[in-house]
């Protein structure tokens, strides 16, 4: 089965700057990476996602790259905030009739 | 409609007695999933149903998990003679049975479960 890696476990960044996660994948077939944020004691939200047919994509402040070939993806923060702060998991699925298997989570803490 | 439920939000229970969590999925979404989230981990599958249909089952579900789904509407997920690693919160999500929406997920808060 799928199998998807995420670093680093912990990032702190200060208040402004950006900050960069990243994944990786198992299985070349898998066409959607999601990024959900967790806030704490909160359910996971999504945030923002990508299909296998794109290369980048943007939110105002929040983008996703997918290189294909290497089997990796990464969630970048601009400008980031206080707010910012929760836990981002990553995850992939193959094709619309399978579940996602999650990344272990990255700890996001912005000081200011 | 406000979102997927889950109840209760919080359970403490006894090693070897039954529990039973229930779902509510946002009414439009045919697809209904149940996640198990520990301390410092990304939630992992469980099962999942489309409608009323069981379509997946991870090995993670021990024979103690059941999971239903018997009108395509609310699901439960019952794990009976609890153990302590059993400890969890158990998270339902919802989504769209076909299309681009087929696996955007929408969470409920999750039910906690404590086994002593």
């Amino acid at each position: 089965g799928e199998n998807v890696e995420q670093h680093p476990s912990t990032l702190s960044v200060q208040e402004g700057d950006s900050a960069v996660i990243k994944c990786t994948y198992s299985d070349s077939a898998s066409n959607y990476f999601p990024w959900y944020k967790q806030e704490l004691g909160k359910r996971p939200q999504l945030i923002i996602d990508i299909r296998s047919n794109v290369g980048e994509k943007k939110d105002q402040r929040i983008a996703v790259t997918l290189n294909k070939t290497a089997k990796h993806f990464s969630l970048h923060i601009t400008e980031t905030q206080p707010e910012d702060s929760a836990v981002y998991f990553c995850a992939a699925s193959l094709g619309t009739a399978s579940k996602l298997t999650f990344g272990t989570g990255t700890r996001l803490q912005v000081t200011l | 409609d406000t979102g997927v439920s889950q109840d209760p939000r919080h359970k403490i229970t006894k090693r070897g007695q039954n529990v039973t969590f229930r779902c509510d999925p946002i009414s439009e979404h045919n697809r209904l999933y149940w996640y198990r989230q520990t301390l410092g981990q990304g939630p992992e599958f469980l099962t999942y149903f489309q409608n009323e249909a069981q379509l997946e089952k991870s090995r993670l579900l021990s024979d103690r998990f059941s999971a239903e789904r018997p009108k395509g509407s609310f699901s439960t997920l019952e794990i009976q003679r609890t153990e302590q690693g059993d400890s969890a919160m158990y998270l339902c999500a919802s989504s769209l049975g076909q299309g681009a929406g087929a696996n955007v997920l929408t969470f409920g808060a999750g039910s906690r479960l404590t086994v002593l």
